[in-house]
């Protein structure tokens, strides 16, 4: 069964380390997201990527934040300086359509 | 501000008998609804999906509700079964394509 792959799986990183979060999307998905969730908290929105541009992003989703499709299969998540509080669970998406997503296993982040 | 609400943190059932999930909704434009079954450390895994137009979804043992005019719905599994067990996620869009909001989550526990 086709599967979202994310890596790494975790990643320990130096406040104001630069990032970047992989994923592999299901092949013939069109939309595709970026989710995370803190501990203990709720799974929050982050950003949606359509047709080659970010459709959607959320507050969160700041300056500091970027993402890319770069060669037509990965899907990537860059955080250029990393804060304490960026700390959480990244969860990649996608989906055929509007609607049903598909999720990664996630990558734990931590930054120290 | 929270659009999508689980109030029940914590739901405890015998195998066998029925799990009632609840979800609360406050944007009155969400048409899609999701429901995600999580377990420790790993992704949402999507459950099952119901749009606005229908006010009930069925798939073997799990069954939505929708009730447009509450802004509410609910996910019924039955039997419920030890496996069941997990935290349980609504979430909700508006239109195609768009971020998915999530509720907080209600950690469902099967005693065998």
């Amino acid at each position: 069964e086709p599967e979202v792959t994310q890596t790494p799986s975790h990643q320990v990183t130096q406040m104001g380390q630069e990032v970047i979060l992989r994923c592999v999307p299901i092949s013939n998905h069109l939309y595709f997201y970026w989710y995370r969730q803190i501990l203990g908290q709720k799974v929050e929105f982050l950003v949606s990527f359509y047709n080659n541009e970010i459709s959607e992003k959320s507050e969160i989703f700041d300056d500091q934040f970027s993402v890319e499709r770069p060669d037509g299969s990965n899907f990537t998540l860059k955080i250029r300086s990393t804060k304490l509080e960026d700390s959480a669970m990244y969860f990649c998406a996608s989906a055929w359509l509007a609607g049903e997503l598909f999720f990664g296993e996630g990558s734990r982040l931590t930054v120290l | 501000d929270q659009q999508v609400k689980q109030n029940s943190p914590s739901l405890s059932v015998q195998e066998g008998r029925i799990s009632i999930l609840n979800c609360d909704y406050t944007n009155s434009m969400f048409d899609y609804f999701l429901w995600y079954k999580k377990y420790p450390a790993e992704g949402p895994t999507f459950l099952i999906s119901i749009s606005s137009i229908k006010d009930k979804n069925e798939d073997g043992r799990f069954t939505v509700f929708l009730n447009k005019s509450a802004k509410h719905l609910s996910l019924h599994i039955v039997p419920s079964q030890p496996g069941d067990s997990a935290v349980y996620f609504c979430a909700a869009s508006e239109g195609a394509g768009n971020q998915f909001y999530f509720g907080t989550g209600t950690s469902l526990t099967v005693i065998p």
